[in-house]
């Protein structure tokens, strides 16, 4: 069965620095992308950026490019999502999803249940 | 940057009715767009990708529509599982990059 889980809940003040991750199990990891999705309160989905683990092919969206850094780790099948001085506006829920590659069609078919991060002082 | 737009923003409709939801791209996505869906508390889930391949598991009554910039998602009959929020998403580009998603439509009971 695949599955992403995702790291617990955080809360940190204002310019300190999180890692959340996202275990991946059940399938080749580095077979398959993995993005990240970001979910403000009571808002839409945004897309972050994504990762092959295969060779770490990051590709960030121009609205997240140096704001965040998306990495993973083959070895233990983990994608991370890295802020190195947070802000109040990075409160959020944000979502890894595997992506499903076929032909021409692309989508993300797995998610993972969620990390809410808090940031306040 | 694409940009999706979908509508209506909130759709309300009664169990047993048809709901069916838009959303329109800046620029030709080609069929470069799929749909998810969200429960309050819940991650998405896939829905809809390719414009109209329905993914697994997902009843016939969910169908996708469309080409170049308007697509369509109808809900045949609703039931009570599906008043949740919808979202399309275009991935244009491969390798990925600048990929969006629209802003929802929530479907209420009416």
């Amino acid at each position: 069965e695949v599955q992403l889980v995702q790291s617990g809940a955080e809360v940190k003040k204002p310019g300190e620095s999180l890692k959340i991750s996202c275990k991946g199990s059940g399938y080749t990891f580095t077979s398959y992308w993995i993005g990240w999705v970001r979910q403000m309160p009571g808002k839409g989905l945004e897309w972050m950026g994504i990762i092959y683990p295969g060779d770490s092919d990051t590709r960030n969206s121009p609205s997240f490019q140096g704001q965040v850094t998306i990495s993973a780790d083959k070895s233990i099948s983990t994608a991370y999502l890295q802020w190195s001085s947070l802000k109040a506006s990075d409160t959020a829920m944000y979502y890894c999803a595997r992506l499903y590659a076929w032909g021409t069609y692309r989508a993300f078919d797995y998610w993972g249940q969620g990390t809410l991060v808090t940031v306040s002082s | 940057e694409i940009v999706m737009t979908q509508s209506p923003a909130t759709l309300s409709v009664s169990p047993g009715e048809r709901a069916t939801l838009s959303c329109r791209a800046s620029q030709r996505v080609s069929s470069n767009l799929v749909w998810y869906q969200q429960k309050p508390g819940q991650a998405p889930r896939l829905l809809i990708y390719g414009v109209s391949t329905r993914a697994t598991n997902i009843p016939a009554r969910f169908s996708g529509s469309g080409s170049g910039t308007e697509f369509t998602l109808t809900i045949s009959s609703l039931q009570s599982e599906d008043f949740a929020v919808y979202y399309c998403q275009q991935y244009n580009n491969w390798p990925p990059g600048g990929w969006t998603f629209g802003q929802g439509t929530k479907v209420e009971i009416k």
